[in-house]
């Protein structure tokens, strides 16, 4: 089965300060995405990447800043954090457009 | 851009019935239509998914159709367990592999 690992778990933050995401995948995968996930409003993207240094605007970028330094990983950057990102992080990778995706475990993000 | 609706947010069925769940797309362009389960607490799975080269796909338990015409597609579970219960998400792609998602449908299996 497919590995997508993401770090920290967890993540409790002030608002105003500066986080990163961390997201590796080992199964060679060429395509990698930056969801949340938040009540009422299902799983949103972030942003996406097909390969190392490529990077795609999703449908919910404002305030995220994105990374993908090799294959295996994919970084998510909140610079100036606040309360409205405060949310459930999924990190997914996929071998190819319209192929089966997986995600990771989720990282919980609070803004306080 | 792409946008898909789930159009129930809960569904509470007896267990050994069958469950649907519709969703619709506006993208003609989309060609490609997963459905993901998500167990409480957990991350999501890939459960089944479907092409715009066909309208109907099985897998043991799972049926999903796809309605080109009406841009509409559906996930049906059939003789549901208990172990059903979960949050289900469709979703659609284009050939760019920007995979947007629908809001989810809690579904619920009553023993």
């Amino acid at each position: 089965e497919a590995a997508v690992t993401q770090s920290p778990r967890n993540k409790v933050t002030v608002t105003g300060g500066n986080v990163t995401l961390s997201c590796r995948q080992t199964n060679s995968h060429n395509y990698m995405y930056w969801y949340r996930q938040d009540t009422g409003h299902g799983l949103r993207l972030i942003h996406y990447s097909y390969g190392a240094g490529n990077l795609q605007i999703g449908d919910v970028p404002d305030g995220y800043k994105a990374t993908r330094t090799t294959q295996e990983d994919f970084f998510l950057l909140l610079e100036l954090a606040s309360p409205s990102q405060t949310s459930l992080y999924f990190c997914a990778s996929s071998g190819g457009a319209n192929t089966e995706v997986f995600f990771g475990k989720g990282t919980r993000l609070t803004v306080v | 851009g792409e946008k898909v609706e789930q159009h129930e947010s809960t569904l509470s069925v007896r267990e050994g019935d069958s469950a649907v769940i519709n969703c619709t797309y506006t993208d003609t362009a989309s060609s490609y239509f997963p459905w993901y389960k998500q167990e409480a607490g957990k991350s999501l799975h890939f459960v089944i998914d479907i092409r715009s080269n066909v309208d109907r796909k099985q897998s043991q338990r799972l049926i999903v159709l796809l309605d080109k015409k009406a841009k509409r597609f559906s996930l049906h579970i059939t003789a549901t367990q208990p172990e059903d219960s979960a949050i289900y998400f469709c979703a659609a792609s284009m050939d760019t592999g920007k995979l947007i998602f629908g809001l989810g449908t809690t579904l619920q299996v009553q023993p």
